[in-house]
């Protein structure tokens, strides 16, 4: 059984470029989380996709945005990308069934550096 | 709404020592928390989950953790701190009341253990 991996390891932008970081999700799992962990801070919740549509968001602006596709990948884009968009992005995958959404894997992360 | 606060951003024990990572909740409903760990560049690692069971969990490399609700706290510890432990730890609080659950994290302890 294959874990969560996240591709990207490692990504420099500059500001004002558009990045897309990519996550496959484990087997069995249907829901894939993503955070972003800025330096020193515990992970903040970007938005989360079930059966391919958002199925929450947090505090993030329009220009974070993301895809899920039926074998349950999905992609985290981000536009117009600004200095503070400097972190480690983490995926996570988990199973949602009958409305509740089990434990939640993550993968190793994808790290962004702005310029 | 619900939070989760990690009381002490350091904490250093000796090896063989007792560790105590302090992690105390607030929760209009049932919580469900979680303890990750992440090593350097790494994700996070599940390490035990509290879902309204057993108020005493045990979780993997020896660590534990003990659900109390007249306190509010979920502390973990560990009998015997080895080299090994040393990583940050995130102490997690599922957020069911918005999306179908996303994780609140702390800002995390990060555990040193001195030979």
């Amino acid at each position: 059984e294959t874990g969560v991996t996240q591709s990207p390891t490692h990504l420099i932008k500059t500001r004002g470029q558009q990045v897309t970081l990519r996550c496959s999700s484990q087997s069995g799992h249907n829901t894939v989380s993503w955070y972003q962990q800025a330096l020193g801070q515990g992970p903040q919740f970007i938005f989360q996709y079930y059966r391919e549509e958002e199925n929450g968001r947090g505090n993030f602006p329009p220009r974070f945005s993301g895809l899920q596709f039926p074998n349950y990948s999905s992609e985290l884009n981000v536009n117009a990308l600004e200095l503070d968009d400097s972190a480690l992005y983490l995926c996570a995958s988990s199973r949602t069934s009958g409305g509740y959404t089990d434990t939640q894997y993550f993968g190793p992360g994808t790290r962004l550096t702005v310029l | 709404a619900q939070s989760v606060t990690q009381l002490g951003s350091h904490v250093s024990v000796s090896e063989g020592a007792l560790v105590l990572l302090r992690c105390n909740y607030s929760s209009s409903v049932p919580p469900y928390l979680f303890w990750y760990v992440q090593y350097p560049n790494q994700g996070l690692q599940l390490l035990l989950k509290y879902t309204s069971a057993a108020t005493l969990v045990k979780g993997i490399n020896g660590f534990e953790a003990e659900f109390k609700k007249s306190e509010t706290s979920f502390h973990l510890t560990k009998p015997s701190a080895h080299m090994s432990d040393a990583a940050e730890y995130f102490c997690a609080v599922l957020n069911y009341g918005g999306s179908q659950g996303n994780l609140i994290f702390g800002k995390g302890t990060k555990l040193s253990v001195k030979p």
